[in-house]
């Protein structure tokens, strides 16, 4: 099983530019979400979602959209890159209630310049 | 606001030591994760808690949570070089359970 898929690994954008992190799961998981991770500050949720077309924010939501079309894709778009959005983002997805915990890709690191 | 908060954030140690991290919050939660994360990696799940007082034990390492679920603990025995990484724990409050919040994580390195 491939898990949670995560591309780019690396990806430099200049300020303004806009980009789509790309998230897959084949495990057939309800639950998916964004996290963005930065130095002391753990993970923190970007956007979240329960299903198939039902999205909701998380705690830093700003500059940042998500669409939930089929149950395995979850991509997050950054509509105008900030350097504020310098980070390594992560994808994870869990099954449904009780969440159990979530499996995690491995990453993408984005810089803006 | 940090609505869970991990202590300490860092942590060196000698192989063997014994150490506590701490995970806490004014809130309730329907259940209770932690994590480890390598560099350059995902974070990794280590166990799950959902009922208030449970105890769970992984090899060395003791898990525990709060009897109101508001707090746990992860106690490492004889801890190796191997231990060494980023401590996470997180929380899914009632519900609400799809949105699951991180504490800030705790550094630990155990030094040979």
């Amino acid at each position: 099983n491939a898990g949670v898929t995560q591309t780019p690994k690396f990806q430099v954008l200049k300020t303004g530019q806009s980009m789509t992190l790309q998230c897959a799961q084949d495990m057939n998981h309800e639950y998916m979400s964004w996290y963005r991770q930065d130095p002391g500050m753990g993970l923190r949720l970007i956007h979240y979602s329960v299903g198939a077309g039902i999205t909701d924010q998380g705690e830093v939501p700003n500059g940042y959209n998500v669409s939930r079309s089929t149950t395995e894709d979850f991509p997050l778009r950054l509509l105008s890159a900030a350097p504020s959005q310098t980070s390594v983002y992560f994808c994870a997805s869990s099954y449904s209630k009780p969440l159990w915990g979530y499996t995690f890709g491995s990453g993408t690191r984005l810089t803006v310049v | 606001t940090q609505l869970l908060k991990q202590s300490p954030q860092f942590l060196s140690i000698q192989e063997g030591e014994n150490l506590t991290v701490y995970c806490n919050s004014s809130s309730v939660f329907s259940s209770l994760q932690w994590y480890r994360q390598e560099p350059g990696e995902g974070p990794v799940l280590l166990v799950t808690v959902v009922t208030g007082g449970e105890v769970k034990k992984l090899k060395r390492l003791t898990f525990q949570f709060g009897d109101a679920r508001k707090d746990s603990s992860l106690h490492i025995t004889a801890a190796q070089p191997g231990d060494t990484g980023l401590y996470l724990c997180a929380g899914a409050r009632p519900g609400n359970t799809g949105k699951l919040i991180f504490g800030q994580g705790t550094t630990l390195q155990v030094k040979p």
